[in-house]
């Protein structure tokens, strides 16, 4: 079956840089964009951006150009997501999720999102 | 950029009863990047229907989605006790947008 495992909780100081990783399992690796979304405490959905783990090819959002890298490993078959410059209204769950690679432009499967507290 | 308002912003219904959700779009979208998700309390978003109007693998048939053009509708046709979350609509734009959410309470 397809899950999406990540990486624990972190607590980091204003400034530094955070990394969350997502490992996909149950289908292949390169078969299926990966987006990254964020909800901060109590609050809606935030889409960050998505990354073809084929290609390594990127697109994030205008908000975080420059702060956030994406990035992939295939020989562990592992996303990343990075931000940098952190502040305090960066806390938030990111969340990994699959993109449908049948119909496209909706996703199919969540990672089990990751707490990043700043 | 779509912006996506959602309402109304709580719905507090009974078991059994039918829940009908808005989701407006502030330009007309693809009927085809229209997706909704719910999200139980501590959970990862679950989708729920895509295309506007596509059930995803395993949605109970008690959940519909319908509309076109800048309106589209979640409808929950008997509630069941699980059924009590937020829900979300998806525009997958450049940016993808997600709208802010509807509470469904008992």
């Amino acid at each position: 079956q397809v899950q999406l495992l990540q990486s624990g909780a972190e607590v980091k100081k204003p400034g530094a840089s955070m990394r969350v990783s997502c490992s996909p399992s149950g289908y292949s690796f390169t078969a299926n964009y990966i987006h990254w979304v964020r909800q901060a405490p109590g609050q809606g959905l935030e889409w960050l951006g998505w990354i073809d783990p084929k290609s390594g090819g990127t697109k994030d959002a205008r908000k975080f150009r420059g702060r956030v890298s994406l990035t992939r490993d295939t020989s562990v078959t592992t996303v990343y997501l990075e931000l940098n410059s952190l502040r305090s209204d960066d806390t938030a769950v990111y969340f990994c999720a699959r993109e449908d690679a049948e119909y496209g432009f909706h996703f199919d499967y969540w990672g089990q999102g990751t707490l990043v507290t700043v | 950029e779509i912006v996506l308002t959602q309402s109304p912003g709580t719905l507090s219904l009974s078991p059994g009863e039918r829940a009908t959700l808005s989701c407006r779009a502030s330009l007309t979208v693809t009927s085809s990047f229209l997706s909704w998700f719910q999200q139980r309390p501590g959970q990862a978003p679950r989708l729920l229907i895509f295309g506007a109007s596509s059930r995803a693998t395993g949605i109970p048939d008690r959940f519909s989605g319908s509309g076109s053009g800048t309106d589209f509708t979640l409808t929950i046709s008997r509630l069941e006790p699980e059924d009590f979350g937020v829900y979300f609509c998806q525009h997958y734009g450049s940016p993808l947008t997600f709208g802010g959410g509807t509470k469904v309470e008992i």
